[in-house]
Order: structure tokens, then sequence, then C-alpha cells
């Protein structure tokens, strides 16, 4: 089943504990990208990568990290989260330029930070 | 500023009646995604819009999209219970050169029996 895999679904640290929050996708997309969900906000692109090794910062950078070594993975780190840093998080992936069926996201983490 | 605003952002209705859901945007785009989102879910990919004039339907729901008003509509036809959940539009500014999606605030829409 193409899909987009986030883990974990639920996570709930404290102030300045590093992180790190898993997307994997499988059907050999070259694009990734992570949001963020916020209650009148809608959802904020964070980073995305067109590629392995090429990454970009997206609306909202301040505070996370992101790698693409391999096609597939494309992990969101937190370094020193904070409670502002609270809020749902979705993976999604599609093909390069204008996809013709969409982007696919993952199924959402849901974070707390205290 | 890149805006894209939907109206209304909470939608009430019964079952069997029809309405419409706007997407504005203030930027050129020559696509659109419309998605829906159940309550603690995901994203789940509606409709891909991809020129001026564009229409497409499935099931209930209609889209539209029209690049010149920078206006796409969903249109609920006969509206059932199942269809409540959150709706976004979203476009993509920068031609398909970063892949990022400015999304719209979403609409509420609950279907009352």
């Amino acid at each position: 089943e193409a899909q987009v895999t986030q883990n974990p679904r639920y996570l709930i640290t404290v102030t300045g504990k590093k992180l790190t929050v898993t997307c994997s996708q499988n059907m050999n997309h070259e694009y990734m990208s992570w949001y963020r969900q916020d209650p009148g906000l809608g959802l904020r692109q964070i980073y995305y990568s067109m590629n392995v090794e090429v990454t970009d910062k997206g609306d909202v950078p301040e505070g996370y990290k992101v790698s693409r070594k391999e096609k597939r993975n494309f992990p969101l780190i937190l370094e020193s989260p904070s409670p502002n840093q609270t809020s749902l998080y979705f993976c999604a992936s599609g093909t390069g330029g204008f996809p013709l069926y969409g982007y696919t996201f993952g199924s959402g983490t849901r974070l707390t930070v205290v | 500023e890149l805006k894209v605003e939907q109206n209304p952002l909470f939608l009430s209705m019964q079952e069997g009646k029809n309405y419409t859901i706007y997407c504005n945007y203030s930027t050129t785009s020559d696509r659109l995604y419309w998605y829906r989102q159940d309550p603690g879910k995901s994203l789940e990919s509606l409709f891909v819009l991809l020129s001026n004039g564009a229409v497409k339907q499935e099931g209930r729901l209609m889209a539209s999209l029209d690049t010149k008003a920078r206006l796409s509509t969903l249109h609920i036809t006969a509206a059932v219970h199942d269809l409540s959940a959150t709706y976004f539009c979203a476009v993509d500014p920068y031609g398909g050169a970063t892949n990022k999606l400015i999304f719209g605030t979403g609409t509420l829409l609950a279907v009352q029996p």
C-alpha cells in the first residue's frame, strides 16, 4: 500500500529534550515536506526537500532541523523543544513539479512540549 | 503577502441540502488542491485542479477552478452526514519549483440529520 508513515503518533516531552519524528514513504517520491497545523493558523510548511541531500526552509523553520540522506526518509529533528512547538505535525510526499495526484500526507504526530 | 482565504469557515447544513465553499487566493497559481480532514486524522486528497476552467466531480462533491478570478469552489450536492469534515484548499504559488503548498484556514462542515 502506498503510504507515508510517521512515528510516533503521539509524543509528550519536556522542554529541551531532543527528539526526532520519523517520516518514511514507499512511493519513490522526490519531494517531501513537513507541515505543522495549529488552530486558527492552518497548515504551515516547516521544511521541504526536493531530493536526496537537497533541503530548504519553509515558512516556519526556526527550532527545527531536517535531513534527507535517503530518498524514502525525511526525519524532523527538534534539538531543544519548547512549548510553542506543541502542535500537530504532518509529513507529506509527492512527485516533483506539479504532482498530478496531489500530495500524500502521513497520519500526523501530535507533539506536546511541557 | 500570499493569502488563501476560504469561506465560510464554518458551515452547518442539513442533510439533502446543497452548498458551496469558496476558496480565493491572492497569487498566481495554475494548480489548486482540495483536501479533506476528519477530526484527529490526516489529510486526504480530494481533487487536483490543473488548469483554468477545470471541473472535477466525485460523488456529491464537485470542484471547479477559475484562475483568472483566482477562485475555486467546492460544491456539495444533497449533503449526507458522512461528508462532515474540515475541507482545505491549497495552492502552489511557485510553479512547482518548491512544491510548497499555501493552505487556506479550512472550512468545518457539519451535516445535521
